[in-house]
């Protein structure tokens, strides 16, 4: 039961690289987020899918971008990294609606820092 | 828009005490309510919800919740507190309509347990 698998677990950046967060899920989820954590902040939505081939942005999504070619895989790609994404960033998916109660199950979590 | 404020962003406690860790909400619809806890260099897990029906919850490790909605509360408690709570817990909303992609965390609470 691996459930969400984020990929890597931690990356230090310089200012101006770009990398891509690795996002799988094995639930069959049609749901799926990235959230940010920072400390005191609580965790803020960037970006989130419905379902394969559907985005929407979240609270935060400037610097960062997703696709989603698969029910599985969500990548969320940073651009050009800044000091201010500095973070811990999560994966998550939940069931669709209807029905769904909008329990999330989260990745392990992604450390980022840049420099 | 819903909205959660978990009050105090520590809280101590002896071992065997009482732990209570208040969370308050807005939402201009009946919510889900959740509880979730963060574990050192983990990712979030799901403590407890409430969705509808009865108004106080049971969760894992003896924690519960009663939801309130005359005073839009939704405060974790445990009887007896024990080394291994120690933890960050985050109380969330989500509408019920959108099937998670709304849900809204708190700032999150750090729960520290005195020998």
């Amino acid at each position: 039961n691996a459930g969400v698998t984020q990929t890597p677990k931690f990356r230090i950046l310089k200012i101006g690289q770009s990398m891509t967060l690795q996002c799988a899920q094995d639930m069959n989820h049609n749901y799926m987020y990235w959230y940010r954590q920072d400390p005191g902040m609580g965790l803020k939505l960037i970006y989130y899918s419905v379902g394969a081939g559907i985005t929407d942005k979240g609270e935060v999504p400037n610097g960062y971008n997703v696709s989603r070619s698969t029910t599985e895989d969500f990548p969320l790609r940073l651009e050009l990294a800044a000091p201010s994404q500095t973070s811990v960033y999560f994966c998550a998916s939940s069931y669709g609606a209807g029905g769904n109660t909008g329990e999330l199950f989260f990745g392990e979590g992604s450390r980022l820092t840049v420099l | 828009a819903q909205s959660v404020t978990q009050l105090g962003s520590h809280v101590s406690v002896s071992e065997g005490a009482l732990v209570l860790l208040r969370c308050n909400y807005s939402s201009s619809v009946p919510p889900y309510l959740f509880w979730y806890v963060q574990y050192p260099n983990q990712g979030l897990q799901l403590l407890l919800k409430y969705t509808t029906g009865a108004t106080l919850v049971k969760g894992i490790n003896g924690f519960e919740a009663e939801f309130k909605k005359s005073e839009t509360s939704f405060h974790l408690t445990k009887p007896s507190a024990h080394m291994s709570d120690a933890a960050e817990y985050f109380c969330a909303v989500s509408d019920p309509n959108t099937g998670g992609f709304k849900t809204i965390f708190g700032a999150g609470t750090r729960l520290f347990v005195k020998a």
